[in-house]
């Protein structure tokens, strides 16, 4: 079974600062998806960015980039120009190549913004 | 709307009661899935659709929980002699058939079980 470890339950930045969340993953195959979504108060899961494993460039979406380093199952999200906005819940997932299938998530990093 | 919508929204409940929860895909999406987030936490698997069949039922925590697809619609997830334990916010998600497109979430139900 697939596990996601994010070690970061908590953190904060200054806006406009740049920032970077960990997760690393556990899996024995080859294929697969990974994913950061963003969970406001809203409870709304926001999807940020996602990287497919077989690609080695690393997906950007605007101010997010990942970091994807397939050989050591480490995925981070770099948010730069941080915005009061960016302030939510965020949650590294895996999806298994094999099948349109089920998410598996950690435990996520509570991103604060700070004016 | 365009998004997947979830009701109710909130739903409070005595302990013992059956309690029905409900979620409508965006339209043409296939595959339909149910997710619980417990207080603090990360999401929790618990049922996946594709079409109106669950090929993966594994994440269910017990026979307490059923859910059903209709249609390659709507879906109901049911709990029948709520516990306290089974308070939670209830996701439920949907993507269309091709491979590992990202699943998009609704706004999810929060269940508190008195």
């Amino acid at each position: 079974a697939q596990t996601v470890t994010q070690s970061q339950p908590e953190m904060s930045v200054q806006e406009a600062e740049t920032v970077t969340l960990s997760c690393t993953y556990d899996t024995s195959e080859s294929n697969y998806y990974l994913f950061w979504y963003k969970q406001p108060p809203s409870r709304q899961m926001i999807l940020v960015i996602r990287q497919e494993a077989y690609k080695q460039q690393n997906a950007t979406e605007n101010r997010f980039s990942v970091n994807f380093q397939k050989a050591a199952k480490s995925f981070s999200l770099k948010i730069s120009d941080s915005q009061l906005g960016d302030t939510a819940m965020y949650f590294c997932a895996f999806e298994s190549g094999g099948s349109n299938y089920k998410l598996t998530f950690g435990k996520g990093t509570l991103l604060t913004v700070n004016p | 709307g365009a998004g997947v919508s979830q009701s109710p929204s909130n739903k409070v409940t005595e302990k013992g009661k059956d309690v029905e929860l409900r979620c409508d895909p965006i339209s043409g999406h296939t595959a339909l899935y149910w997710y619980r987030q417990r207080l603090g936490q990360g999401l929790e698997f618990l049922i996946y659709f594709q079409g109106n069949s669950a090929p993966d039922k594994s994440g269910l925590p017990s026979d307490r929980f059923s859910a059903e697809r209709t249609g390659e619609s709507v879906s109901t997830l049911t709990i029948q002699r709520t516990q306290q334990e089974d308070s939670a916010v209830y996701l439920c998600a949907s993507s269309p058939r091709d491979a590992n497109q990202p699943q998009h979430f609704g706004d999810g139900t929060r269940l508190s079980i008195l």
